[in-house]
């Protein structure tokens, strides 16, 4: 029973041009989502997070977008750099479990010269 | 620098044998844990520990065994309990709630 799905194993776009990764979440529990970065052979990086009580987030070239009705959220990246190809993981908390995140199986970007 | 190290990066275990992997921190983060990820798959928690002499089980514990003597340490062994030890194991620590965790570079597993 997966809460959190990334439907798209992977997304290739051209440098320059934005990539949009998407994250569908199925328990309403859930109340705080996080995107993070992971290379090959290297553990993850934390890369933006947002707020149950927000429906943006922007950090630089990052912008997260919650749409808490569709139970969805996606990440923006303008512009896509090749220095972005890697796997991205979706990851919810519900406030009732501070010490446990839920994971998706993550979404493998690469970006084109 | 701060950070979290795991060792070793390559570990390989026979039939029946117990193997143990390291995870030290230096953030002085309270929280530690340990995930595992199988190819195309996301990160599943193994156990967690939310202070020193206190762990939880995670949602795939079964033949995995932890202990937290210590802040800065929280080492894992994959016990002959563990029919599929074949994984990347990541290590990971929180200063509190898990708002932001910090990841270890990882240690893939293999069964010889």
């Amino acid at each position: 029973d997966q809460q959190v799905k990334q439907n798209s194993p992977s997304l290739s776009v051209q440098e320059g041009r934005i990539s949009i990764l998407n994250c569908d979440y199925t328990n309403s529990m859930f109340d705080y989502f996080l995107w993070y970065k992971k290379y090959p052979a290297e553990g993850p990086t934390f890369l933006i997070s947002i707020s149950s009580i927000k429906d943006k987030n922007e950090d630089g070239r990052f912008t997260v977008f919650l749409n808490k009705s569709a139970k969805h959220l996606s990440l923006h990246i303008v512009p896509s750099q090749p220095g972005d190809s890697a796997v991205y993981f979706c990851a919810a908390n519900d406030g009732g479990s501070n010490y446990k995140l839920t994971f998706g199986k993550g979404t493998l970007l690469t970006v084109n010269p | 620098d701060g950070g979290i190290t795991q060792s070793p990066k390559y570990l390989f275990r026979k039939e029946g044998q117990n193997v143990t992997l390291s995870c030290e921190q230096n953030l002085n983060h309270d929280a530690m844990y340990w995930y595992r990820q199988d190819p195309g798959q996301g990160l599943r928690l193994i156990y967690y520990s939310q202070i020193v002499n206190d762990f939880q089980k995670g949602d795939i514990a079964e033949g995995y065994s932890v202990s937290r003597e210590k802040k800065e340490s929280f080492p894992l062994t994959v016990t002959s309990a563990q029919k599929n030890p074949t994984a990347f194991y990541l290590c990971a620590s929180s200063s509190g709630k898990v708002e932001k965790l910090f990841f270890g570079s990882g240690t893939q597993l293999s069964v010889l």
